[in-house]
């Protein structure tokens, strides 16, 4: 069994350039979260796809896009970068189910972004 | 969501029991207590979660408190890779999202 891959591992961008983020889910989970984790501070949610549709949404501007695909991979977007955007971005793949909702969470190395 | 307190950082000797806190008093009677780990440069790993009873995994017990206002993570023979930052977080059952606090930084010396 696979688990979650990012790529890439590292990038650095400047101020207002676009980024493109991208995780590979564990086989047989259908639902994908991104999170952000600045420096020092624990994981904060930025929104999750189940099924190709958006299925919730944490405190982050639109700039934050995401993209799910029918095999379960996904892509985050961030638009206009700004200097606190520099933060490792984690993606969590899970199985959603009628019956007991979203499961365990299993989380990928992340993907460091640092914008200068 | 249910509001968490855990200390800063714990330190401990190789194998040695570790217990970490953690207190949620603001917890509601259908979220459910997870613990996640973060080893050094990975992601978030779960580790055990539980109601009401206490829990036994491979990794770990969790014991709760009988009211639920606090919870204990029992690492009965830390070992040098369990060096980690560990987060307690309140959830209900099948929760769109995981709300991560501070976390423990814990250290293992050998």
């Amino acid at each position: 069994e696979t688990g979650v891959t990012q790529s890439p591992t590292h990038l650095i961008k400047t101020r207002g350039q676009q980024v493109t983020l991208r995780c590979s889910s564990q086989s047989g989970h259908n639902t994908v979260s991104w999170y952000q984790q600045a420096l020092g501070q624990g994981p904060q949610f930025i929104f999750q796809y189940y099924r190709e549709e958006e299925n919730g949404r944490g405190n982050f501007p639109p700039r934050f896009s995401g993209l799910q695909f029918p095999n379960y991979s996904s892509e985050l977007n961030v638009n206009a970068l700004e200097l606190d955007d520099s933060a490792l971005y984690l993606c969590a793949s899970s199985s959603l189910t009628t019956s007991f909702g979203l499961g365990t969470q299993y989380f990928g190395p992340g993907t460091r972004l640092l914008v200068l | 969501d249910a509001k968490t307190t855990q200390p800063n950082s714990m330190e401990s000797n190789e194998e040695e029991p570790v217990h970490l806190p953690c207190n949620h008093s603001t917890i509601s009677g259908t979220d459910y207590i997870h613990w996640y780990r973060q080893l050094p440069s990975q992601g978030p790993e779960y580790v055990i979660h539980g109601l009401t009873s206490n829990v036994n995994n491979r990794m770990a017990s969790l014991a709760i408190a009988e009211d639920r206002k606090s919870s204990t993570l029992i690492l009965h023979r830390a070992t040098l890779r369990d060096a980690a930052v560990y987060y307690c977080i309140p959830r209900v059952q099948g929760a769109q999202k995981l709300v991560f606090g501070q976390g423990t930084r814990l250290t293992i010396n050998p």
